[in-house]
């Protein structure tokens, strides 16, 4: 069964101090894993998705096999980046429907 | 970019009732759209993967007869929670994938801003 797995509801961090928020998954075939998040009030958006290989907004993730892992860092964060972030992974050949995790709220301080 | 929108943003109705939810692609065209209900700071759960022109498929323990889905037309789904009960009180979030065919796992999801019921 495909299972993503986000350990912290909550992270609180200071602005700057880098960001790492977890997310790791169970998958039998080649999954494609996706962050997405939601700020305030607004709808979920893509952030970012391991095919890509990008950052955004400074943020990276890098799909980790042996672990099967995802996690998202960003080195130093900021005030903006306060959300609510999901992994969320896709299989192949499933028509493109994501399954996510259960979500960890960034609260970045001043 | 890509925007898709829902209709109503919220609705309150009374137990036994059945109400409609809309899924629309705004500019473009979504052969594919997907239906997620969410419950208070938790993970959006997928319902049913929305195909036009077919029966949806539905995730396993949710009542196809309870939550019906109709995906008439490249641009449009519907949800319609039958004979609303107090429980079925949740955030209803639709989304839809830009591009390749419905066999792929590749294109970006684009999400609506999400429906709140609340059944009284």
């Amino acid at each position: 069964a495909q299972r993503v797995t986000q350990p912290e509801k909550l992270l609180s961090v200071f602005k700057g101090a880098p960001v790492e928020l977890k997310c790791n998954y169970s998958y039998s075939g080649s999954p494609e894993l996706f962050w997405y998040v939601q700020y305030s009030r607004q709808r979920l958006q893509l952030l970012l998705r391991h095919i890509s290989r990008e950052s955004i907004k400074g943020f990276t993730a890098d799909l980790n096999k042996g672990e099967t892992s995802f996690h998202l860092k960003k080195p130093f964060a900021q005030e903006e980046d306060s959300a609510m972030y999901y992994c969320a992974l896709s299989g192949g050949n499933q028509g493109g429907k994501l399954i996510f995790g259960q979500g960890t709220e960034l609260s970045v301080k001043p | 970019g890509a925007v898709v929108s829902q209709h109503p943003s919220w609705v309150i109705c009374k137990s036994g009732t059945s109400v409609k939810i809309e899924c629309r692609s705004l500019d473009f065209q979504a052969t594919t759209m997907f239906w997620y209900r969410q419950f208070p700071k938790q993970s959006l759960m997928l319902m049913a993967t929305s195909n036009e022109g077919s029966k949806a498929t539905y995730e396993q323990g949710v009542e196809k007869d309870k939550f019906l889905i109709n995906h008439a037309s490249l641009t449009l789904s519907t949800l319609t929670v039958t004979s609303a009960h107090p429980e079925d009180s949740s955030f209803y979030i639709c989304s839809a994938r830009v591009g390749l065919g419905v066999a792929s796992n590749t294109g970006e999801l684009f999400f609506g801003e999400g429906s709140r019921l609340t059944v009284l």
